[in-house]
């Protein structure tokens, strides 16, 4: 099952307005993490924010994480057509056999048209 | 930093016949690896991960198989694919730190 859940699934802005998605999970975590994937390839890295920090900035990348609320917020500033892609926030946990495992939402599509 | 390589790109093979996926990891030892799905249009869905050797978690029933025979090498198998085996097969291997995950540029298979 999916353990977090984005919204919106799709969001359509303008060069230049800021975009902003939100996340939501179920269980406990030890940090959550948001990726990009431009269509059919891999997914790259964008921020971490750990299970005891409230926000974290990054460029133009900001994220929020409400441990009581177990939600994040994803906001690019001045969008550009570059940052068209899938975003996916992924919230990592130990695992009591060993190793820490990834789990994934279901992603927001943003386009951001010239 | 690390590298991770995935072949081939793109598969096409029939129901029934056998598959292999490789995945090797550069720049680092002793990584935990991922094996994920990713349907059309979906979200990422974690398959198999390694922290070691001959270790194998999986995580959900399946007509899948992993192994890791190297240390920096993680290999996804199947003896007989079924159509449902369609998707987007994504390597990950664990930076750690503020550093998330690295991914492979992953492996799209259709089986028809």
């Amino acid at each position: 099952s999916q353990q977090g859940e984005e919204d919106p699934q799709a969001l359509s802005i303008q060069e230049g307005e800021n975009a902003t998605m939100n996340c939501s999970y179920k269980t406990s975590i030890n940090n959550l993490q948001w990726y990009r994937q431009n269509s059919g390839r891999g997914l790259v890295h964008l921020i971490l924010i750990r299970s005891n920090e409230r926000e974290k900035h990054s460029g133009r990348l900001r994220v929020t994480l409400d441990t009581s609320k177990k939600s994040s917020s994803l906001l690019i500033t001045a969008s550009r057509a570059a940052d068209t892609a899938s975003y996916f926030c992924a919230t990592e946990k130990n695992q009591p056999g060993g190793g820490n495992k990834l789990t994934f939402g279901t992603g927001t599509q943003l386009k951001v048209e010239l | 930093s690390q590298t991770i390589h995935q072949w081939p790109a793109t598969l096409v093979q029939p129901v029934g016949s056998p598959l292999s996926l490789e995945c090797t990891v550069e720049g680092t030892s002793n990584p935990n690896l991922y094996w994920y799905r990713q349907a059309a249009g979906r979200g990422l869905q974690l398959l198999f991960y390694s922290v070691g050797i001959g270790q194998i978690s999986s995580e959900v029933p399946q007509n899948l198989s992993a192994s890791r025979p190297q240390d920096r090498q993680f290999i996804l198998s199947s003896k007989k694919l079924l159509l449902s085996d369609s998707g987007f097969y994504l390597c990950a291997c664990l930076r750690g730190g503020f550093y998330g995950y690295t991914f492979g540029s992953g492996t799209r298979l259709t089986v028809v």
